[in-house]
Formats: structure tokens, C-alpha cells, sequence
């Protein structure tokens, strides 16, 4: 399976303040996705990762509060923007990759708690 | 209707026990199924994909019932250590997946 590095793997965060979250993949990738999970809740996609344009936004996220790049195939960036305590959640980045014969594997994930 | 529901349990067994967890759909169009583990505070880790003629890997045995919309998990002879939170995920859409709750299954000595 592809390995997905995620980090910061923690943080704790004061309110109004932002946060960026790396994600790299260490091979060839279809597509990238960030998801969150709150406390007890399943995972719900944030949005949809394209290299060289805006992401793709779900219903409920946009891009002013969850920027996201990705510069080239194998890496991503999300930030929370003005942060709040409902912000306080479970990052995480996945990607399908030829590797993984397409099937969607995750990074391990940062735990926001924002203050 | 969430678009993918499931008995978020506990289900306490004890080691040994067969365990079943089903997983309903609401997307008739979704293509693609699978199950996830996920142990607490950690990523989902892919456990098996479901196949329409249903498929087992080992001590896992999952199924899908197109008609009923839903899909299973069978799990034989727990181990302590298949205490999780398992996941089921469809794919609507070309590669949007999406995810349930998860039922967590604790498997007691």
C-alpha cells in the first residue's frame, strides 16, 4: 500500500489563529481527499484535492475557512482558517493510487483541539 | 436517510464468537463497496473490499445484497485483537467515497 505522511500529527491551537496540515504520498496518485472526523461521527470529505486548480468543495466546507493546495501529484495542504473551537476535530488525507489499485488509503492524521 | 447507516453497537463477544455487522445504503447507483478498520485514535485501514458474489479473506467473509441494499460483514473466531471500530464505505460518484459511523466490536477474554 502507498505510504502517506501527515503532519503535524497533533496541535493544539488558539482561536482566530490558523493551522496547516502537510500531506505527502510516496507514489504516483489518482486523486487526493481531505476528510474530517469529529468526535464520534464518521468521516465526512472536506473536499477533493486537484493538482494545479482550486480543490473541490462538499456541501457545508468552503474555501475561505479550509484552503487547500496541491502543488504537484504527491502533495496537499489543508488549512483551517480562523479557528474556533468547533473547528476542534480529526484531520486527514487519503489518496488513491495506482498502488493501492485505487482504493483509498489515509494518512494517520492530525488532531486539531482548538482552544 | 444518511447515505450510509450503521449499528454503531458496542457489540461485546466473547474470543471465539462469530459476529456479524451489516451496513444499509441509500444510493442505488453506489458501485463500489468496502469495510474499514479503524482503531481508536488512529487513520482507516482498508480491511476488504465487498464483491458482488461476496468474498473472504481469511476469518473475513463480506457480502453485498444489491436488492436490500446492504452489506455485511462476517467475522469468524474473534480475536482480542479484532476489537475496533469497523467501517463501511460506498463509492458514489467516480471516486467520492463516502463513510458510516462505524460499529465498534469489542471482543472480551
Amino acid at each position: 500500500s502507498a505510504v502517506i505522511s501527515q503532519k503535524p500529527s497533533r496541535d493544539i491551537c488558539q482561536r482566530g489563529t490558523s493551522l496547516t496540515i502537510q500531506c505527502q504520498v510516496d507514489s504516483q496518485v489518482t486523486m487526493m481527499f481531505w476528510y474530517r472526523q469529529q468526535p464520534g461521527q464518521s468521516l465526512t470529505l472536506i473536499a477533493t484535492a486537484n493538482q494545479g486548480s482550486e480543490a473541490t468543495y462538499e456541501s457545508g466546507f468552503v474555501i475561505d475557512k479550509f484552503p487547500i493546495s496541491r502543488p504537484n501529484l504527491t502533495f496537499s495542504t489543508l488549512t483551517v482558517s480562523n479557528m474556533s473551537p468547533e473547528d476542534s476535530s480529526i484531520y486527514l488525507c487519503s489518496a488513491l493510487t495506482h498502488a493501492t489499485n485505487e482504493k483509498l488509503f489515509f494518512g494517520s492524521g492530525t488532531q486539531l483541539s482548538v482552544l | 436517510r444518511k447515505e450510509v447507516e450503521q449499528d454503531p453497537g458496542p457489540f461485546n463477544v466473547p474470543e471465539g464468537a462469530t459476529v456479524a455487522f451489516n451496513c444499509t445504503y441509500s444510493n442505488s447507483a453506489s458501485q463500489s463497496f468496502f469495510w474499514y478498520r479503524q482503531d481508536c485514535r488512529k487513520e482507516p485501514k482498508l480491511l476488504m473490499s465487498v464483491y458482488s458474489s461476496g468474498n473472504e479473506d481469511g476469518r473475513f467473509t463480506a457480502q453485498l445484497n444489491r436488492a436490500s441494499q446492504y452489506i455485511s460483514l462476517l467475522i469468524r473466531d474473534s480475536k482480542l485483537s479484532d476489537s475496533a471500530t469497523y467501517l463501511c464505505s460506498t463509492t458514489s460518484g467516480t471516486y467520492k467515497y463516502i463513510f458510516g459511523t462505524g460499529t465498534r466490536l469489542k471482543v472480551l477474554a
